[in-house]
């Protein structure tokens, strides 16, 4: 059962344009949402996280969107560059699950010159 | 230099023998996780301790097991018992349970053959 789900494997973006990555959940008992961003080979580092209390948290360039009636939130990135290109994870915690993270199964994100 | 350690970066055992990953942190973080990565999916969560001499099974703890002895440190043993080991491991840690943002290690590959 994938309570947290990433339907795209993959995007490429144009250098300058913006990323838009989707993530979606089954589970309402998650209350906290995060964002990786990982190199192969590397560990996942992290970018940026949402309260379920929020519907938006920005950080420079990374925006995360956050639609709790559709179960539904967004990483934006704007403007693209090309040492963004990575896998980009979605994780998900909520109460009763302790410290315990959910992951999607990434959507791999190029941005081309 | 703060952070999280795990070494080997890479890893070759044979089939049938136990094999110990190493992780440490000098972050003061009281929460340890450990994960693996195989190819197309998302993070599982092996085990994880949120205070030293106390841990948990994650969603696939059949065949690993780990000890916290230490709180800088959070070992995982791959067993004979695990039917596919060769995967990407990686450790974790938070700064307490009830703050859910997780920082990563730089992951060890294990191979066996």
């Amino acid at each position: 059962d994938q309570q947290v789900k990433q339907n795209s494997p993959s995007l490429s973006v144009q250098e300058g344009r913006i990323s838009i990555l989707n993530c979606d959940y089954t589970n309402s008992m998650f209350d906290y949402f995060l964002w990786y961003k990982k190199y192969p080979a590397e560990g996942p580092t992290f970018l940026i996280s949402i309260s379920s209390i929020k519907d938006k948290n920005e950080d420079g360039r990374f925006t995360v969107f956050l639609n709790k009636s559709a179960k539904h939130l967004s990483l934006h990135i704007v403007p693209s560059q090309p040492g963004d290109s990575a896998v980009y994870f979605c994780a998900a915690s909520g109460a009763g699950t302790a410290s315990k993270l959910t992951f999607g199964t990434g959507t791999r994100l190029q941005v081309m010159l | 230099d703060g952070g999280i350690t795990q070494s080997p970066k890479y890893l070759f055992r044979k089939e049938g023998q136990n094999v110990t990953l190493s992780c440490e942190q000098n972050l003061n973080h009281d929460a340890m996780y450990w994960y693996r990565q195989d190819p197309g999916q998302g993070l599982r969560l092996i085990y994880y301790s949120q205070i030293v001499n106390d841990f948990q099974k994650g969603d696939i703890a059949e065949g690993y097991s780990v000890s916290r002895e230490k709180k800088e440190s959070f070992p995982l043993t791959v067993t004979s018992a695990q039917k596919n080991p060769t995967a990407f491991y990686l450790c974790a840690t938070s700064l307490s349970d009830t703050l859910h943002t997780q920082y990563f290690g730089p992951g060890t590959r294990l191979t066996v053959l």
